[in-house]
């Protein structure tokens, strides 16, 4: 079945520094990308998603890129905010409607 | 529009007891769905419903856990007896036929299973 490595596991940067979550998955049939933020006792949410047919897709400081050759997908957060703390993780799955296969996620710390 | 409504948000229950969860789906989301989030990992599908109908339960832990969406809109989910591995966030999900050919699944905020 899908399997879906996430990297890094946690990360650290400075407020207004850029941050990089990196993704792979094994099961070349997949065709949707998704992201989502987890906020300490809340669920996650959808923050950005990619298909198949596009290589990156962008919205405000949010950006991902996939590479569907290589079988990774990466996650790019610009003028990174304290706010943007949480743990993040990534998806993919190859049913219309079916399930999503989650990365470990990746705790992302924004110090000021 | 209101989100994903899931109660009750904590639970701590003594092993071999049984516990319920219920949610209710984003108005007009015929998809449900419920995940298991372990402690420090990502979600893991346990059954997937199609209106009242479980088209994908082949993580569902058949022997304690058990599912039900009977008129297609509010599901519950059930463990019997749990046992402590049990303890972990269980999320519901919906999406909308408009978008299920695009998977954008909609999370509620999970209930927090503690099995003592």
């Amino acid at each position: 079945g899908e399997n879906v490595e996430q990297h890094p596991s946690t990360l650290s940067v400075q407020e207004g520094d850029s941050a990089v979550i990196k993704c792979t998955y094994s099961d070349s049939a997949s065709n949707y990308f998704p992201w989502y933020k987890q906020e300490l006792g809340k669920g996650p949410q959808l923050i950005i998603d990619i298909r198949s047919n596009v290589g990156e897709k962008k919205d405000q400081r949010i950006a991902v890129t996939l590479n569907k050759t290589a079988k990774h997908f990466s996650l790019h957060i610009t003028e990174t905010q304290p706010e943007d703390s949480a743990v993040y993780f990534c998806a993919a799955s190859m049913d219309q409607g079916g399930k999503l296969i989650f990365g470990q996620g990746t705790e992302l710390s924004v110090k000021p | 529009e209101a989100g994903v409504v899931q109660s009750p948000r904590y639970k701590i229950i003594e092993k071999k007891q049984p516990v319920a969860f219920w949610c209710n789906p984003i108005s007009g989301h015929n998809t449900l769905y419920w995940y298991r989030q372990n402690l420090g990992q990502g979600p893991e599908l346990l059954i997937r419903y199609e209106n009242e109908e479980a088209v994908d339960d082949s993580q569902l832990p058949k022997d304690r856990f058990s599912a039900e969406r009977l008129k297609g809109v509010d599901s519950t989910l059930k463990i019997q007896p749990a046992e402590l591995g049990d303890s972990a966030v269980y999320l519901c999900a919906s999406s909308s036929p408009d978008r299920v050919l695009y998977n954008e699944q909609f999370f509620g905020p999970g209930t927090r299973l503690t099995v003592l």
